[in-house]
């Protein structure tokens, strides 16, 4: 069974540009998360797909930050345009749907930095 | 919003030694879970505590959820060199729910040869 895959790996981009992240999950989970670690700090929660439906975007920092999931599938997460800030590790995760104990699954990251 | 105290930031210990690591909260979690990052890789989970006061192990990893379900460690026996890398706690308000992640802040674990 494939794991959850993140696209780019590594990220280099300037102050002002645009970079979309894309988040393929495991096949059949639902439930599609996008969280970030900014450097020695805690990981954080940005938003949470149910299929292709926003249930929880408390966590995205401002409205540079757009996340789509059309058709329920993969996802994509664009910044723009991207400040210094947005600098970190993109985690995105997945898991089974309204399943008890479901575990989530964790992709590599994309790792931004904003220059 | 919620927030984990994790505590200690950074371990450096050497083989063989026994690790502990805790996470204390202000609010109430009704699911702690311990995972682990290697470098160039995502958290992979460890272990999963559902219960207040339930003590868990796995291997040579024990897990405890606090009774006041305010706090939870995480003990490991008899360390080896692929434990190195970033442990991080996680809480969940929910149980058995699809409900965001809060986690802590991460200990580093670096076993000194």
């Amino acid at each position: 069974e494939a794991g959850v895959t993140q696209f780019p790996s590594h990220s280099v981009i300037e102050k002002g540009q645009t970079v979309t992240l894309r988040c393929d999950p495991i096949s059949g989970h639902d439930n599609l998360y996008w969280y970030r670690r900014v450097m020695g700090k805690e990981i954080k929660f940005l938003l949470h797909f149910v299929k292709e439906s926003k249930q929880d975007e408390s966590g995205m920092p401002n409205n540079r930050f757009l996340a789509e999931r059309t058709g329920g599938t993969y996802s994509t997460l664009k910044v723009q345009p991207a400040e210094l800030e947005d600098s970190g590790v993109y985690f995105c995760a997945s898991s089974f749907l309204g399943t008890s104990n479901s575990p989530l699954h964790f992709g590599n990251g994309t790792r931004l930095t904003v220059t | 919003g919620q927030q984990l105290n994790q505590s200690p930031q950074s371990m450096f210990i050497q083989e063989g030694e026994d690790v502990s690591m805790n996470c204390t909260s202000s609010s109430i979690f009704n699911t702690w879970l311990w995972y682990k990052q290697d470098p160039g890789e995502g958290p992979v989970l460890l272990i999963a505590l559902y219960k207040a006061g339930e003590l868990t192990s796995n291997g040579r990893l024990t897990a405890q959820f606090g009774i006041t379900r305010k706090d939870s460690f995480l003990n490991i026996s008899a360390s080896i060199p692929s434990d190195v890398g970033i442990y991080f706690c996680a809480g969940q308000g929910q149980s058995f729910g699809n409900e965001k992640l809060t986690f802590g802040t991460g200990t580093r674990l670096t076993i000194i040869p």
